[in-house]
C-alpha cells in the first residue's frame, strides 16, 4: 500500500541535543499528523498541521507542513530521556465527498536518548 | 473527556478460537478506524467505518476478519479461527464527522494485544 518516506529510521543522541526528522511523499496531502508511540501504548498525537507552510509548536516540539504539501518535519529541542519512543508521521489526502480519510503512515523514527 | 477506549487490553486465545475486540470512540466521533501492528513494525490500516457502514476495508484480510460499527454500542473487530500469525496489537482510532475540504485529527486508543497460543 501507499507509504510515506520517513527518515531517519533511528537516532541515538545525547540528552540536551536537538532532533530533526522528516517525512516526504509523492502525493499531495491536506493534513499532516505527528504521533509518538511508547512500548505497550497506542500512538499519541503530538502535532496536527492543516495548512501548507503552517508551523506549529507544542512545548519543545515544532512541526511544519511543507509548502509543496508533500513533506513535513518534526523538531525536538533540548531532548530529555522521556522523549524516547518511536515517532510516526501520517498524512491525509484531501477530504472531499466520498473520500475515505484513512491515514498514510511513515515507518517511524526510533529515538534513543542517552542521559 | 474520555479518549478512545479499547477492551480488552490483553487477550489470549488458543488457535481456532474467536477473538472479539471492542472500541468505543471519543465522544462526538462518528468515524472509527482499525489498525494492526506487528512487533517492531509500523501501523497497518485494516478498516474504516462510520456508523452502520464500512467505508474502506481494503486492509482487512479476506477471510476470518470482520468489523462492524453498529448504530448503538462500540465498534467490534472480530477474528474467527485465530492462528498464531494473528498475534499483534490492534489499535482503534476515531475522528469526528467529515468536514468538506479540511482535515480532521485522528485519535488512537491504547490498543488491544492479542496473543494466540
Amino acid at each position: 500500500g501507499q507509504q510515506l518516506n520517513q527518515s531517519p529510521q533511528s537516532m541515538f543522541i545525547q540528552e540536551g541535543e536537538d532532533v530533526s526528522m522528516n517525512c516526504t511523499s509523492s502525493s499531495i496531502f491536506n493534513t499532516w499528523l505527528w504521533y509518538k508511540q511508547e512500548p505497550g501504548e497506542g500512538p499519541v498525537l503530538l502535532i496536527a498541521l492543516y495548512k501548507a507552510g503552517e508551523l506549529t509548536s507544542n512545548g519543545r516540539l515544532t512541526a511544519q507542513f511543507g509548502i509543496t504539501r508533500k513533506d513535513s518535519f518534526l523538531n525536538i529541542s533540548a531532548s530529555i530521556p522521556s522523549d524516547v519512543g518511536i515517532y510516526f508521521c501520517a498524512g491525509q489526502l484531501r477530504v472531499s465527498a466520498g473520500n475515505n480519510r484513512k491515514l498514510i503512515w511513515g515507518l517511524g523514527t526510533s529515538l534513543a536518548v542517552n542521559p | 473527556n474520555a479518549g478512545v477506549m479499547q477492551n480488552p487490553r490483553h487477550l489470549v486465545r488458543r488457535r481456532g478460537q474467536e477473538a472479539r475486540l471492542r472500541c468505543s470512540p471519543m465522544k462526538g466521533h462518528s468515524h472509527v478506524y482499525w489498525y494492526r501492528q506487528l512487533p517492531e513494525e509500523g501501523l497497518k490500516f485494516m478498516v474504516y467505518l462510520q456508523k452502520e457502514n464500512i467505508i474502506d476495508e481494503s486492509g482487512m484480510p479476506k477471510e476470518r476478519f470482520s468489523a462492524e460499527f453498529p448504530k448503538e454500542g462500540p465498534s467490534i473487530l472480530r477474528i474467527q479461527q485465530v492462528v498464531r500469525g494473528d498475534s499483534a496489537a490492534y489499535f482503534c482510532a476515531s475522528s469526528p464527522a467529515n468536514r468538506e475540504g479540511s482535515g480532521n485529527t485522528i485519535y488512537f486508543g491504547e490498543g488491544s494485544w492479542l496473543t494466540v497460543v
